[in-house]
């Protein structure tokens, strides 16, 4: 079974542009979380989609958001890039419903705003 | 103050040596994942536990819910064990969300 993909994998980009990020979870799999990895900080939260409706969110402006297709696949939108937008993220899939499942991650995309 | 802690932030150890990593968190939970993440970013689940001790190849992870702590430790440790290490607890009124440590970062030296 194939494991979670993310794309790009690197992505450079300059202040006050727009970034989209894609996220293919494990076949089955019907949640899908975003994560924001920055240097010397832990995993910080952004917002998890399940069967096509953000079920949980975190705490980052609106110029963060998301959406998640009738396939499962993910993406994760940012408008107006800050250089502080510069991180790791990772997206993370699960089986999803009423119960916790454990989240399996897929390799990143490393954004680098200039 | 966190709700997860972790501890060392850092450990550098030589190949071979018992490593003990700890985790502490001041919320109700009801599962502690413990998490590596190597250079480049990817991140791998080790354990999903809610209580007593589970063991995969070296590595064991341990919890005491009354005390709120765990622990991750690695036996005859491996310079291929060096990575970040992460708990992260899922807090029982989070809605299944996790509440992340910020890691401890292992070397072993050969």
């Amino acid at each position: 079974k194939a494991g979670v993909t993310q794309t790009p994998r690197y992505l450079i980009k300059t202040r006050g542009q727009q970034v989209t990020l894609s996220c293919s979870p494990i076949s089955g799999h019907r949640s899908v979380s975003w994560y924001q990895q920055t240097p010397g900080q832990g995993l910080q939260f952004l917002f998890e989609y399940f069967s096509e409706t953000q079920r949980n969110k975190g705490n980052f402006p609106g110029r963060f958001s998301g959406r998640q297709f009738s396939n499962s696949r993910s993406e994760m939108n940012v408008s107006t890039l800050e250089l502080g937008d510069s991180a790791l993220y990772l997206c993370a899939s699960s089986l999803g419903g009423s119960n916790y499942n454990e989240q399996f991650f897929g390799p990143g995309t490393r954004l680098t705003v200039l | 103050k966190n709700e997860v802690e972790q501890s060392p932030q850092n450990l550098t150890a030589q190949e071979g040596e018992f490593i003990t990593i700890n985790c502490s968190y001041s919320v109700g939970i009801s599962a502690l994942h413990w998490l590596q993440q190597h250079p480049g970013g990817g991140i791998v689940s080790l354990f999903m536990l809610s209580s007593g001790k589970k063991k995969h190849g070296r590595l064991i992870a341990t919890i005491n819910i009354q005390e709120k702590h765990s622990s991750l430790h690695i036996t005859a440790s491996h310079p291929r064990d060096s990575a970040v290490y992460i708990c992260a607890a899922l807090a029982m009124d989070s809605n299944y969300q996790l509440i992340w440590g910020a890691g401890t970062k292992l070397i072993i030296k050969p």
